[in-house]
């Protein structure tokens, strides 16, 4: 049973430009989440997508978008790089049709590094 | 609004000593618990979880937590450490609102386990 899956492991990006983190929830979810962890912080929720729909957002600038495709996989855009963007950037999914909707299951991370 | 307090940001202990991981939370209404475990450059690995029933509920590793309602606290327990219990440890609430159920994590507690 392959858990969730995040590409690319690493990224080193410069100020200003834009990247694109992907996503493969753990087979039988439907739902993504998207977390930021800065170095030495707890993760900070991003969005959440159900049915290629954004729907839940946190308090992160319209610079971060995201993406749900049929197949449940999904894509976190950051337009404009920042300094301050460099975090581990985490993928959950979870099941909304089961009683265990509130297990979100996590991948193992894109490190970006913005300079 | 839901947030969490994790009081420690370090707990030293040593090799087959108990250890408790404190964690309150604070939200208006019914909330899930969880607590996660990160070990270096890695995702999170969800330890265990309450939803509802018994207030003690069991995890991986022999890790155990308890969900105190009146003190809005769900501290994590070990009876006998290992090295390998080195880690960082998030505790978490979750709640349906707004069309997701994000999670909100503390800041963490670094368990450093010495022999």
């Amino acid at each position: 049973d392959a858990g969730v899956t995040q590409s690319p492991t690493h990224l080193i990006k410069t100020r200003g430009q834009q990247v694109t983190l992907r996503c493969s929830p753990k087979s039988g979810h439907d739902t993504v989440s998207w977390y930021q962890q800065a170095l030495g912080q707890g993760p900070q929720f991003i969005f959440q997508y159900y049915e290629e729909e954004e729907r839940q957002r946190g308090n992160f600038p319209d610079r971060f978008s995201g993406h749900q495709f049929p197949n449940y996989s999904s894509e976190l855009n950051v337009n404009a790089l920042l300094l301050g963007d460099s975090a581990l950037y985490l993928c959950a999914s979870s099941s909304r049709d089961t009683l265990i909707f509130y297990e979100q299951y996590f991948g193992p991370g894109t490190r970006l590094t913005v300079t | 609004a839901q947030s969490v307090t994790q009081l420690d940001s370090q707990v030293p202990v040593f090799e087959e000593a108990p250890v408790e991981l404190r964690c309150n939370y604070s939200s208006s209404v019914s909330v899930y618990l969880f607590w996660y475990v990160q070990y270096p450059n890695q995702g999170l690995q969800l330890l265990l979880k309450y939803l509802s029933g018994s207030t003690l509920v069991k995890g991986i590793n022999g890790f155990e937590a308890e969900f105190n309602k009146s003190q809005t606290s769900f501290h994590l327990r070990k009876p006998s450490v290992h090295i390998s219990d080195t880690a960082e440890y998030f505790c978490a609430v979750s709640r349906f609102t707004g069309g997701g159920n994000k999670l909100t994590f503390g800041t963490g507690t670094q368990l450093k386990v010495e022999l």
